[in-house]
């Protein structure tokens, strides 16, 4: 049980485009989802909070015009990484928090983005 | 704001032998504190966690860690190391009014040699 998804595992775009990873709990509700990026060989750094139904809340320094985040249901969180830079390149991970298990976040095997 | 602090980048333990990965964290109240394991192209995996209670906790694969008030510190714990165990581990502690925002440790980097 307690399983999250990633979607797509990887992707490469070009400079300018824009870009949506899929973060999904396949098998519970996530009253909280959580999106984090990880650049090589460092820890995991908190970009956004987001909670179903409701605005997400980023981190300061994350830019919310271009990390836009949609929680549109409790198994389904959305990152769209908006004209996207090489310098967005990294490795994105979403977790989710189920509802009734205190505090515990169950994380998704990431997404490898490449701008070229 | 919280902190988390792995003093160890890398470490290299034989197989079979012991192994003991260090954290320290900083926060204003009671933590929640969590160990991960990120392997090669998995996701992050929890080991144990620690809300309340016992300060041992005992967590999957045999890992168990010690929460120390007076040190600030959730140590992880392995008697006896398995080759499979070369990962990237992370501590966290948890913050927020739902103590589920996660910052996490710069992480601890486990080689096995044979």
């Amino acid at each position: 049980g307690a399983v999250v998804s990633q979607h797509p595992s990887r992707v490469i775009c070009k400079s300018g485009t824009s870009v949506k990873i899929e973060c999904r709990s396949l098998d519970f509700q996530a009253t909280t989802m959580f999106w984090y990026r990880q650049f090589p060989k460092q820890s995991l750094m908190l970009m956004a909070t987001s909670n179903e139904g409701s605005k997400a809340t980023y981190e300061q320094g994350v830019e919310k015009d271009k990390f836009l985040i949609n929680h549109a249901s409790l198994t389904l969180s959305t990152l769209t990484v908006t004209s996207a830079h090489p310098e967005d390149s990294s490795f994105y991970i979403c977790s989710a928090n189920p509802r009734l298990a205190g505090y515990t976040q169950y994380f998704g095997p990431g997404t490898r983005l490449t701008v070229l | 704001a919280q902190s988390v602090t792995q003093p160890d980048i890398h470490i290299t333990v034989s197989e079979g032998a012991s192994l003991e990965l260090r954290c320290n964290y900083s926060y204003g109240a009671t933590p929640y504190l969590f160990w991960y394991v990120q392997s090669p192209g998995q996701g992050l995996q929890l080991l144990l966690k620690y809300f309340s209670g016992d300060t041992l906790v005992q967590g999957i694969k045999g890992f168990e860690a010690e929460f120390k008030r007076s040190q600030s510190s959730f140590n992880l714990r392995k008697p006896s190391v398995h080759w499979s165990d070369a990962a990237e581990y992370f501590c966290a502690v948890g913050a927020g009014a739902a103590g589920n925002k996660l910052t996490f440790g710069g992480g601890t980097r486990v080689l096995v040699k044979p």
